[in-house]
């Protein structure tokens, strides 16, 4: 059974420009959560979608966002990228979402921001 | 504020030892507690999830406890392998929310 696989594992952008990242989670799963980790911070909670529809929400700013389609595969935007977002960002898929379900987690994506 | 501490932030400890890790927190109203290990570059993986009415959970040589009451949890490992190096984060659910510690760093050597 194929793990939650991230797309790009590692990515550059410069300051100002957009990024997307993907994540595919494990089949039969539609809950798709989304974190973001850095030394100083931890891990913090951005958003999670379930069916499609984004359930909860983490306080970051607006130019966090994603989406999920119909196959549970989920997208997650940065827009005016700022030297702060370098992070790793992980996302993790559970089967129907909700504080009690077990989430398995991917790789990550590294996002450096120069 | 709803916070999760953790302590120590690192530890070192010889192969073969046990040590336990701690996590405190404030947050209401409380769903479930979850400790999760995480490797280097890896992705973190859930190692026990406690609810409110559970206070002991073992996962082979990890053994979390959860004290609702004063809010405070812990993760024992026993024997301690090199493979137990990794970061050990401390999740707590409340509301809709997650509330992650910064989690505690642990070197175990030969």
């Amino acid at each position: 059974k194929a793990g939650v696989t991230q797309t790009p594992r590692y990515l550059i952008k410069t300051r100002g420009q957009q990024v997307t990242l993907s994540c595919s989670p494990i089949s039969g799963h539609r809950s798709v959560s989304w974190y973001q980790q850095t030394p100083g911070q931890g891990l913090q909670f951005l958003f999670e979608y379930f069916s499609e529809t984004q359930r909860n929400k983490g306080n970051f700013p607006g130019r966090f966002s994603g989406r999920q389609f119909s196959n549970s595969r989920s997208e997650m935007n940065v827009s005016t990228l700022e030297l702060g977002d370098s992070a790793l960002y992980l996302c993790a898929s559970s089967l129907g979402g909700g504080l009690n379900t077990e989430a398995f987690f991917g790789q990550g994506t590294r996002l450096t921001v120069v | 504020k709803n916070q999760v501490e953790q302590s120590p932030q690192s530890l070192i400890i010889l192969e073969g030892k046990n040590c336990t890790l701690q996590c405190n927190y404030t947050v209401s109203p409380f769903s479930n507690l979850r400790w999760y290990k995480q490797d280097t570059g890896r992705g973190p993986v859930s190692l026990t999830i406690m609810t409110f009415s559970e206070n002991t959970k073992s996962n082979g040589r990890y053994t979390a406890t959860l004290d609702a009451d004063t809010k405070q949890s812990s993760l024992h490992i026993t024997a301690s392998q090199l493979s137990d190096s990794a970061s050990y984060i401390c999740v707590v659910s409340a509301g809709n929310q997650f509330y992650f510690g910064t989690g505690t760093s642990l070197t175990v050597i030969p």
